[in-house]
């Protein structure tokens, strides 16, 4: 079946700590996006791609980085200079007439 | 700029009774509308989508919406609740069907009493 794959599910990071998350999706979708979740705030948007080796900045992409090298993958890296990395991290994908899906989450967490 | 705003961010119904959850929103150009639903530690699933076909949009599990373009409005409805549907529901607005943002309300948390 067709879907969109993020990994791993839970993910602890170190204080100072680059942490990258994965998202696959193997829809053929060209499109793949990253959001942030946070209690009471709604989903924010990080990055998004809508091509191959493109991609523009969200709301809030202050300390986040991430790469389009394949129409599958989407990486995203949490860096050091993101101050509050805490929260429950989702990626989607779209194109035309599917809408979007959405994979099952990865939840950050900092120790 | 495209927002969107969910009034209540908790609601309460009884087992049967009619979920109403409320979505506001604001765009400058016609909008797509989204309803998505997720439960706990899971991702959001599509319920419906409005795509400037009929303003009544039926979805998943009997749950409905109804563009109102002189309200701003596209509110979720479902006549009979059941507790599977206690979850967390989204309103989302984007500027077309893919490609683009998807902006979303806070949330409302649906509770299902029995």
């Amino acid at each position: 079946d067709g879907g969109i794959t993020q990994s791993p599910k839970y993910l602890f990071r170190k204080e100072g700590q680059n942490v990258t998350l994965s998202c696959e999706q193997n829809l053929n979708h060209d499109a793949m996006y990253w959001y942030r979740q946070d209690p009471g705030q709604g989903l924010r948007l990080i990055y998004y791609s809508q091509i191959v080796n493109d991609f523009q900045k969200g709301d809030i992409a202050e300390g986040y980085s991430v790469s389009r090298e394949k129409k599958e993958s989407f990486p995203l890296t949490v860096t050091s200079a993101q101050k509050n990395p805490t929260a429950f991290y989702l990626c989607a994908s779209s194109t035309v007439g599917s809408g979007y899906t959405f994979g099952s989450g990865t939840r950050l967490t900092v120790v | 700029a495209q927002s969107v705003t969910q009034l209540g961010s908790h609601v309460s119904v009884s087992e049967g009774a009619l979920v109403l959850l409320r979505c506001n929103y604001s765009s400058s150009v016609p909008p797509y509308l989204f309803w998505y639903v997720q439960y706990p530690n899971q991702g959001l699933q599509l319920l419906l989508k409005y795509t400037s076909a009929a303003t009544l949009v039926k979805g998943i599990n009997d749950f409905e919406a109804e563009f109102k373009k002189s309200e701003t409005s596209f509110h979720l409805t479902k006549p009979s609740a059941h507790m599977s549907d206690a979850a967390e529901y989204f309103c989302a607005v984007s500027v077309g069907e893919y490609g683009n943002k998807l902006v979303f309300g806070a949330g409302t948390i649906l509770r299902v009493k029995s």
